[in-house]
Parts: C-alpha cells; sequence; structure tokens
C-alpha cells in the first residue's frame, strides 16, 4: 500500500519559518520526481514546487521563489520544504505527492498557518 | 502561464444523471498533457484521468475525459452517491504547473 505522510505544519508568525515533511512508503521513492501542493482556506489547488528523483531540477511558483526550497533524502524516503520569509498568503494545507507532472499518489496534507 | 478555466463553477445533479465538466485552456497545452482530480473535503485528492483522457488505476469507466484543441471535458456518465465531490484539472505541459478554479457536483 502506497503513503504518503507529511508532517511540520504549525502556526507560525509572519516572516518565520517552518520546514514540512513527507515521508513514503510503498514506493520506489528514489525513482519517483514529487511535488508540492497547497490549498488555502476557500480556494482551490495550487501548484507550489517539484524535484526531479535525483534532486536536480528542482522548479517553484513564482511567489515562493527565493523563499521556499524544495529537497529530497532518497536514503529516508523523505522529501522537505523548507518554508522562509512566512506570510498570512502561505497559509494553507499543503500535500506531498508523487510526481512531477500528473500526480497519482498524494497524502493527506499537513495544515500550515501564518499569523500573528 | 496557461490559465485554466473551468465551467460550471457548481453542478447541481441527481445520482444516475449524466455530468459533464469543462476546462478550457488560455493556449495549447503540450501532448494534451492535462489531468483531472477528485477532491473531497479532509481528504487526499484523488486523480482521475491524465493525458487528458486516460483514466488512472482503479478508476471506474464511468469517468472519462476528452479534448477538442484547447477545450477539455470530464464526463461522469451516471453520477453514484460517491461522485459528489470538487473537481479540478490541472495542466502539467508547461511551468508552471496549474489548476482550474474547481467545479463542485453537488447533490440536486
Amino acid at each position: 500500500e502506497v503513503q504518503l505522510v507529511e508532517s511540520g505544519g504549525d502556526l507560525v508568525q509572519p516572516g518565520g519559518s517552518l520546514r514540512l515533511s513527507c515521508v513514503a512508503s510503498g514506493i520506489t521513492f528514489d525513482k519517483s520526481g514529487m511535488s508540492w501542493f497547497r490549498q488555502a482556506p476557500g480556494k482551490g489547488l495550487e501548484w507550489v514546487a517539484n524535484i526531479h528523483e535525483d534532486g536536480n531540477p528542482k522548479n517553484y511558483m513564482d511567489s515562493v521563489k527565493g523563499r521556499f526550497t524544495v529537497s529530497r533524502d532518497n536514503a529516508k524516503n523523505s522529501l522537505y520544504l523548507q518554508m522562509n520569509s512566512l506570510t498570512a498568503d502561505d497559509t494553507a494545507v499543503y500535500y506531498c505527492a508523487r510526481g512531477r507532472g500528473w500526480c497519482d499518489f498524494w497524502g493527506q496534507g499537513t495544515l500550515v498557518t501564518v499569523s500573528s | 502561464e496557461i490559465v485554466l478555466t473551468q465551467s460550471p463553477a457548481t453542478l447541481s445533479l441527481s445520482p444516475g444523471e449524466r455530468a459533464t465538466l469543462s476546462c478550457g485552456a488560455s493556449q495549447t497545452i503540450s501532448n494534451n498533457y492535462l489531468a483531472w482530480y477528485q477532491h473531497k473535503p479532509g481528504l487526499a485528492p484523488r486523480p482521475l484521468i491524465y493525458g487528458a483522457s486516460t483514466r488512472a488505476t482503479g478508476i471506474p469507466d464511468r469517468f472519462s475525459g476528452s479534448v477538442s484543441g484547447t477545450d477539455f471535458t470530464l464526463t461522469i456518465s451516471r453520477l453514484e452517491p460517491e461522485d459528489f465531490a470538487v473537481y479540478y484539472c490541472q495542466q502539467y505541459g508547461s511551468l508552471p504547473r496549474t489548476f482550474g478554479q474547481g467545479t463542485k457536483v453537488e447533490i440536486k
């Protein structure tokens, strides 16, 4: 059974940082490109970033470039999203998913709330 | 950036009826790289269709996808109770990946 489990979501103040993790099981992680998506309250799905199975290339949506960094540790079957300089607009449920184009497996998400 | 416009915003139908959801792209999508997802509150998005018309693994054949130029369609031939949800189209032919704003299929 495939499982993608996100963690690290929390309440953080504007300007703060947070690191999300996603642990995968049931897939050949080191042969899988991966993506991060998010859904803000009351809004639709939004792509955030993706990363090749080897760790490069990495791609980002414009509004997070320079603030977010996607990375992975294939030895730990883990995907990460380092988020810096957070603003209220980053408040969302963040999902990890397998794939860099369409994604066939998704986690259930972790909630990030940016508020003072 | 490719803008995807979904219509209608909300579709009110009864179980057993046919649902037709539209997704229009602002420009040609390379290789018709468009996917459809079903999303219910609190759950992970569920992939339905990729490559405009190929069903993902385990998706019943009442779900079908088609394309004509830059207009994409998801059809649910006969709605089952579990099909009432929000549906999103997503293009992956170019960066940034983009989604439509979603169509909510609700029980009439």
